[in-house]
C-alpha cells in the first residue's frame, strides 16, 4: 500500500470551475509538497507547507495542512487549460518514512475548454 | 540556466544492454536525489547522495548502480536492462537533505526493447 493516499486519481473540470486534490498521510508529516508535472515533463514545485494548519496561495492555486499534520489539500479556483497535469503530493517523514521523501501516485487533472 | 539537467531525455535500448544517465545540477544543492516513475505515475526513491556519500539506497536491483563523481553530478549506470526498468528516471537535488524542496530534471524516458 502507498504511504500517501492522492484523492481523486483522475479529474475532468469544465474551463473556470473549482476543484480540489487531496492528499492523506496515516503518519505526521514533517513536510508536505505539492509537485505539478506536465505530460513528458519533469516535476515542477508548487508549495511546501511545514506547520500544521498553514496555508499558501500562489496566483490560483492554494494549498492547506491540516492541524495533524496528516492532510493535505490544493485547491485550484476558476480552472484553466494551463492548470492541466498531473498532481503530486510528497512528504518527509524522516524516521517514519526510513528518512525518504514519499510521494502520492498522483492526480490526473484534465480542463476542458 | 538549467538548473536540474538529465541527459538524454529519451533512451531505447535492447535487452540486456548496459546504459547511463547522467544528471547535473548547477544549484550548488549537497543532495541529489533519483527517482524511478513507473507507468502509473507512482514516484519512488532509489537513489539518495549528500556531499557524494550515499544515504540512501532503497530496495532496487544490483544491476543500477548510482556514481557521484562530484556535489554537481549524480549518474546512473544500469546493468543488463530489463523489460521492467522502462519507465520514466527523474533526478533532482536540495540544498539539504529531505528537509527542502528538490528541484527535479525533466526526466530521461527509458524504454528497454
Amino acid at each position: 500500500s502507498q504511504e500517501l493516499e492522492q484523492s481523486p486519481q483522475s479529474l475532468i473540470v469544465q474551463e473556470g470551475k473549482n476543484l480540489t486534490i487531496n492528499c492523506t498521510s496515516s503518519k505526521t508529516l514533517y513536510g508536505l509538497y505539492w509537485y505539478k508535472q506536465k505530460y513528458g515533463e519533469g516535476l515542477i514545485f508548487l508549495m511546501m507547507l511545514q506547520k500544521g494548519g498553514e496555508e499558501k496561495s500562489h496566483e490560483k492555486i492554494t494549498a492547506k495542512l491540516d492541524e495533524k499534520k496528516q492532510q493535505s489539500s490544493l485547491h485550484i479556483t476558476a480552472s484553466q487549460p494551463s492548470h492541466a497535469g498531473i498532481y503530486l503530493c510528497g512528504a518527509a517523514a524522516v524516521k517514519e518514512y526510513g528518512n525518504k521523501l514519499v510521494f502520492g501516485a498522483g492526480t490526473i487533472l484534465r480542463v476542458k475548454s | 540556466d538549467t538548473a536540474v539537467s538529465q541527459t538524454p531525455k529519451y533512451l531505447v535500448t535492447q535487452m540486456g544492454n548496459d546504459k547511463s544517465i547522467k544528471c547535473e545540477q548547477n544549484l550548488g544543492h549537497d543532495t541529489m536525489y533519483w527517482y524511478k516513475q513507473d507507468s502509473k505515475k507512482f514516484l519512488k526513491i532509489m537513489f539518495s547522495y549528500n556531499n557524494k556519500e550515499l544515504i540512501i539506497n532503497e530496495t532496487v536491483p544490483n544491476r543500477f548502480s548510482p556514481k557521484s563523481p562530484d556535489k554537481a553530478h549524480l549518474n546512473l549506470h544500469i546493468n543488463s536492462l530489463e523489460l521492467g526498468d522502462s519507465a520514466v528516471y527523474f533526478c533532482a537535488s536540495s540544498p539539504l537533505y529531505l528537509t527542502d524542496t528538490q528541484y527535479f530534471g525533466p526526466g530521461t524516458r527509458l524504454t528497454v526493447l
